[in-house]
């Protein structure tokens, strides 16, 4: 039979514009989560994390927003550059649960010219 | 500094054949886990190691399995194979046992099942 892929949502953004990515996550146990970027051949290379005790981290051009109550993160990327297309995931885990991540279904960043 | 090395990159199986994948952590990092990546499910957690034990295992069925060696190196197993085990398979390693912490992805081991 026909397989069904996952339809990634697409975020289509002009090359200098922000960036906003979206994850709604499933567990409201998680205490830890991270965004990843997985670009095409490779494996997911990790972009920020942040802690349930935190509701903002900054890095280098990405910042992470973290609403517990709605069980929402975002990553928002500053000034967004071609070398910035691929796709995102947002991960969450919870203490107890070793290293066993469960991964949004990602989004597909493209940067416009 | 290397990264996390999967091997083979890429197979090609038949069902009903078995398959290992290895995978070399990073050095010094003892903790190593699989993914399994598809485009109907995602990227989904099959095992976790740390210190030659597993300590977590996803929902996958017994067909599945890893190990780890003293060396941290890892490998994982897919008996009796069927057309729904293609997929990518992920690596990761970490430095802690810790459930924070960043996950290095190796490049993955594409396999396909014909």
């Amino acid at each position: 039979g026909e397989s069904v892929g996952l339809h990634l949502p697409t975020l289509s953004v002009q090359e200098g514009d922000n960036s906003i990515i979206n994850c709604a996550y499933s567990n409201s146990a998680s205490d830890y989560f991270i965004w990843y970027k997985q670009e095409s051949g490779k494996g997911p290379q990790f972009i920020i994390d942040i802690r349930s005790n935190m509701d903002k981290r900054q890095g280098q051009r990405v910042t992470v927003l973290l609403n517990k109550t709605v069980k929402h993160l975002s990553l928002q990327i500053a000034a967004t550059q071609p070398g910035d297309s691929a796709v995102y995931f947002c991960a969450e885990n919870y203490s107890g649960s070793a290293r066993q991540l469960t991964f949004g279904s990602g989004t597909q960043l493209t940067v416009l010219p | 500094k290397a990264g996390v090395t999967q091997t083979p990159r890429y197979l090609i199986k038949t069902r009903g054949q078995q398959v290992t994948l290895s995978c070399s952590p990073i050095s010094g990092h003892r903790s190593v886990s699989w993914y399994q990546q598809t485009p109907g499910q995602g990227l989904q957690f099959l095992f976790e190691y740390f210190s030659e034990t597993q300590r977590n295992k996803g929902n996958f069925p017994g067909r599945f399995s890893g190990r780890q060696f003293s060396n941290s190196r890892s490998e994982m197993n897919v008996s009796t194979l069927e057309l729904g085990d293609s997929a990518l398979y992920l690596c990761a390693s970490s430095l802690t046992e810790s459930e924070a912490g960043e996950l290095f992805f190796g490049e993955g081991s594409r396999l396909t099942v014909l």
